[in-house]
């Protein structure tokens, strides 16, 4: 079975502070993605990448940035958290292979709230 | 560019039928279509790629029509476990990057 495991589950931050927020899978995937779902809204793509050390902007980067320097890891990075970032973020997964396009796995997810 | 799903929210008893519809403003490469209940994490359902093919999920069936940019999916015999939401996500072209729907939410009464 595919795992996608992230860090936290449930974290409370600060405003102003630095927050990582990682994710691993064990499948040798080579796409990964950064979403945060806000109800009413769905699942809004922040980053992915295709590659390591590949990266590109979803729809909503801003105020944050990423990292992927393994294969199997990819990190979501807010530089200095506020209260409008408070929301579940979603890491997910895929094959990539030829123009065929591939189900995604998610991850549990962490709630991030920021006060 | 966010797709447009309708209904917003569905209430079914068991054994009743239902379609949950994705429209897009743009032509589409492909359709996902994943359920997450409550507290989990979204989970595959179906992919409808341009040209017809489907790989997808043994009990719920989907439509795509590539003219009309619109996806539906169809929940036949409705179970209690089909309660969840559901979310279209839509790839304008090869890439794998996905745009989704803001979900709708179905629950299934006994």
């Amino acid at each position: 079975d595919v795992k996608v495991t992230q860090s936290s589950r449930y974290l409370v931050k600060r405003t102003g502070e630095k927050v990582f927020l990682e994710c691993v899978q064990d499948m040798d995937h080579e796409n990964m993605f950064w979403y945060r779902q806000d109800p009413g809204l769905g699942l809004r793509l922040i980053y992915f990448s295709y590659d390591v050390k590949m990266k590109e902007k979803g729809d909503i980067p801003e105020g944050y940035s990423v990292s992927r320097e393994k294969k199997e890891r990819f990190s979501l990075i807010l530089e200095s958290a506020s209260t409008n970032q408070t929301s579940m973020y979603l890491c997910a997964s895929s094959f990539a292979w030829g123009d065929v396009s591939y189900e995604q796995y998610f991850g549990p997810g962490t709630r991030l709230t920021v006060t | 560019q966010q797709p447009v799903q309708s209904p917003q929210a569905v209430i079914l008893r068991e054994g009743e039928d239902a379609v949950i519809n994705c429209s897009s403003s743009k032509a589409l490469y492909s359709v996902h279509w994943y359920r997450q209940k409550h507290g989990e994490a979204p989970v595959f359902l179906m992919i409808l790629l341009k040209g017809g093919e489907q790989k997808g999920h043994e009990k719920i069936s989907a439509s795509f029509n590539e003219k009309k940019q619109q996806s539906s999916l169809y929940l036949t015999a409705s179970q209690l476990s089909y309660s969840g939401t559901y979310f279209c996500g839509t790839e304008m072209e090869y890439g794998n990057k996905l745009v989704f729907g803001a979900g709708t939410i179905l629950r299934v009464k006994s």
